[in-house]
């Protein structure tokens, strides 16, 4: 079974911050890992999908990096902003299975001006 | 274009009722994944349909059923509520296959009492 780790679970930093955010996953078999953001209350928004044949991918000011043998993907933000502020979850799935994912409980991030 | 939309947006209902929960899936895509998530927690899978079939199916009782309409739109019906059912409820919908990203929509928010 697969199971997901993030690590800190919650995090508070100034505005301006370079940030670190960790995932782990037991299963290295994965094919997708896909980072999400989540309002309080809300849906989740997609912001990065790493394939199983990818090491990194990037947006903006997100970039996303994915080690499978080691069973972990870290997100960086750069220059964070109070809009940055939410719940980041990892998700990776095991293309076998038709793309369920699996998700840990996040890291909630406050980002204060 | 209309990205993944679920109705209602909340419901409360008493313990021993019944819920449908509806989904409409992004433009283009036809499978739908179901998923629940509990306070504070991530999001677990219940299950997934494709071709109006259910794929697959995570550890969740025989209460919690669903349905694929030709449109790929789908249906969650819950039966005989529980307290411990109360939570948001989303809808993730992507194209066929385990390769690309998944999105989700904004969630139903069960209250049950």
């Amino acid at each position: 079974k697969q199971e997901v780790t993030q690590i800190p679970a919650a995090l508070s930093v100034p505005e301006g911050e370079n940030l670190v955010l960790n995932c782990s996953f037991t299963d290295s078999a994965i094919y997708n890992l896909q980072w999400f953001r989540q309002d309080p209350g809300k849906g989740l928004t997609s912001l990065l999908l790493i394939q199983s044949s990818q090491r990194e991918q990037t947006s903006g000011r997100l970039n996303a990096s994915l080690d499978k043998s080691s069973g972990r993907s870290t997100l960086y933000i750069a220059a964070s902003q109070p809009g940055d502020s939410a719940t980041y979850l990892c998700a990776p799935d095991r293309g076998s299975t038709l793309g369920r994912l699996y998700f840990g409980r996040g890291t909630q991030l406050t980002v204060w001006p | 274009d209309a990205g993944v939309t679920q109705s209602p947006t909340h419901l409360i209902k008493t313990r021993g009722q019944q819920v449908t929960l509806r989904c409409s899936p992004k433009s283009g895509h036809d499978t739908v994944s179901w998923y629940q998530q509990a306070l504070g927690q991530g999001p677990q899978f219940i299950f997934q349909y494709y071709e109006e079939e259910e794929r697959q199916r995570g550890n969740f009782p025989d209460r919690f059923s669903g349905h694929q309409f030709p449109n790929y739109s789908s249906e969650l019906n819950v039966n005989a509520l529980l307290l411990g059912d109360s939570a948001l409820y989303l809808c993730a919908s992507s194209l066929g296959t385990f390769y690309g990203t998944q999105y989700f929509g904004p969630g139903t928010r069960l209250l049950v009492l």
